[in-house]
């Protein structure tokens, strides 16, 4: 079945660049995403990428996957106090777009 | 536009109880799935409501059901609680039937459910 999997935590300084990987292992996957959750929200949607792309670029946010892999990334630029939250990629198979699989999510912490 | 609204927004109950979760889609979507997410994890897909009908299901057992009203709006449904339901259960709606085409989900905030 579709695996997504993702480190516990990250923490950075505050001006700093983060990077946050996903290995999943549904090879069929078409959108990839990433969702933010802060303490008592619920899911917000940052980015998704369709599984031709290699790469997306929203302004301080780049994605990339290396279809091979199985491997997704999102670097945030110049991170803020403000990013400090779970950060979770999501997948949908190419035979159904209405199941998501997440993985467990990765904690950022900003230090200013 | 509120968004997607989610009722209660925390709930205690004890074992063996029964529980209904509320979810209002946002405006102009008719779609809505429901994720169960535990403490630690990911949001784990139980299942999906379009035109009143389920559409499709996760890995949740029957003690799990919902029903979607004319309005869209949702409920979910969960009989004979266990230590193990507790959780956090998300809404989410979207537009269409999104079998075959993407569209956004957008989530509510949630509502936390102990069990005790």
């Amino acid at each position: 079945g579709e695996d997504v999997e993702q480190s516990l935590f990250l923490s950075v300084r505050e001006g700093d660049s983060s990077v946050i990987n996903c290995t999943y292992t549904d090879s069929s996957s078409t959108y990839l995403y990433w969702y933010k959750q802060e303490p008592g929200a619920g899911l917000q949607l940052l980015t998704y990428i369709f599984s031709n792309m290699d790469m997306k670029q929203d302004q301080r946010l780049t994605v990339l996957l290396n279809k091979k892999d199985k491997h997704l990334s999102l670097r945030i630029a110049d991170t803020q106090t403000g990013d400090s939250a779970i950060y979770f990629c999501a997948e949908t198979p190419l035979y159904n777009f209405n199941k998501f699989y997440f993985g467990s999510g990765t904690k950022l912490n900003v230090k200013p | 536009d509120a968004g997607v609204t989610q009722s209660p927004t925390h709930l205690i109950k004890t074992r063996g109880q029964q529980v209904t979760l509320r979810c209002s889609p946002k405006s102009g979507h008719d779609t809505v799935s429901w994720y169960q997410q535990a403490l630690g994890q990911g949001p784990q897909f139980i299942f999906q409501y379009y035109e009143e009908e389920e559409r499709q299901r996760g890995n949740f057992p029957d003690r799990f059901s919902g029903h979607q009203f004319p309005n869209y709006s949702s409920e979910l449904n969960v009989n004979a609680l266990l230590l193990g339901d507790s959780a956090l259960y998300l809404c989410a709606s979207s537009k269409g039937d999104t079998r075959r085409t993407y569209n956004e989900q957008f989530f509510g905030p949630g509502t936390r459910l102990t069990v005790l």
